[in-house]
């Protein structure tokens, strides 16, 4: 079982929607949380980390996590095609980060 | 916030030259920083944690003699690739983070290795 899972994608949204990433992750013990985007050809950037049960809001960004469920999610609202890339769910335990595969969302003008 | 600096950013050379690779904070100390490998249309692949003063700790199946890996000064870790060969070629990206290893990560920009 891989520690880290994300739904593999391709995800298509039309702009203005809201696209919707999933994670779950194997250790519980996990305690940090943290969601990437990666362009073609270019290293991850940092959007959003969590480290509570509940919701984390910045900008059009909001991280859900539920611990009880092993389960981390990313809701990007009002999408815009430059959110086009690739998002890496990510989480910290035995103090290195473990990435899921990512999922590649599109979104269409 | 924090910024990682990572050079060079493309690498182009010979089968068997040795290629350094730096990782740099600029605005922040970093007592560990972390190195990964990450092939087209894969994830990322820890190959090694980077600690400040001390040997690296290098993921399994991650050959220590092939990937050195140097930290001397809380500001900056290299990572070398010894007598490197076309199975080498692949996108190298270091981290690092303020605070504890949970605080997030910031990544260079990348190092995108081509060993002809």
């Amino acid at each position: 079982q891989k520690e880290v899972e994300q739904n593999s994608g391709p995800l298509s949204v039309p702009e203005g929607a809201i696209a919707s990433l999933n994670c779950t992750y194997s250790d519980r013990g996990s305690q940090s949380f943290f969601w990437y985007r990666q362009y073609s050809g270019k290293s991850p950037e940092l959007i959003m980390f969590i480290y509570s049960n509940g919701d984390k809001e910045d900008g059009r960004f909001t991280a859900q996590l539920n611990k009880a469920s092993q389960y981390v999610s990313l809701l990007i609202r009002d999408s815009q095609p430059s959110d086009s890339a690739t998002y890496l769910c990510a989480v910290f335990n035995d103090y290195k980060l473990s990435f899921g595969a990512g999922t590649t969302v599109t979104v269409r003008a | 916030g924090a910024v990682v600096s990572q050079h060079p950013s493309w690498v182009i050379c010979k089968s068997g030259t040795s290629v350094k690779i730096e990782c740099r904070s600029l605005d922040f100390q970093a007592t560990t920083m972390f190195w990964y490998r990450q092939f087209p249309k894969q994830s990322l692949m820890l190959m090694a944690t980077s600690n400040e003063g001390s040997k690296a700790t290098y993921e399994q199946g991650v050959e220590k003699d092939k990937f050195l890996i140097n930290h001397a000064s809380l500001t900056l870790s290299t990572l070398t690739v010894t007598s490197a060969h076309p199975e080498d070629s692949s996108f190298y990206i270091c981290s690092a983070g303020e605070g504890q290893g949970n605080q997030p990560q910031h990544f260079g920009d990348g190092t995108r290795l081509s060993i002809l």
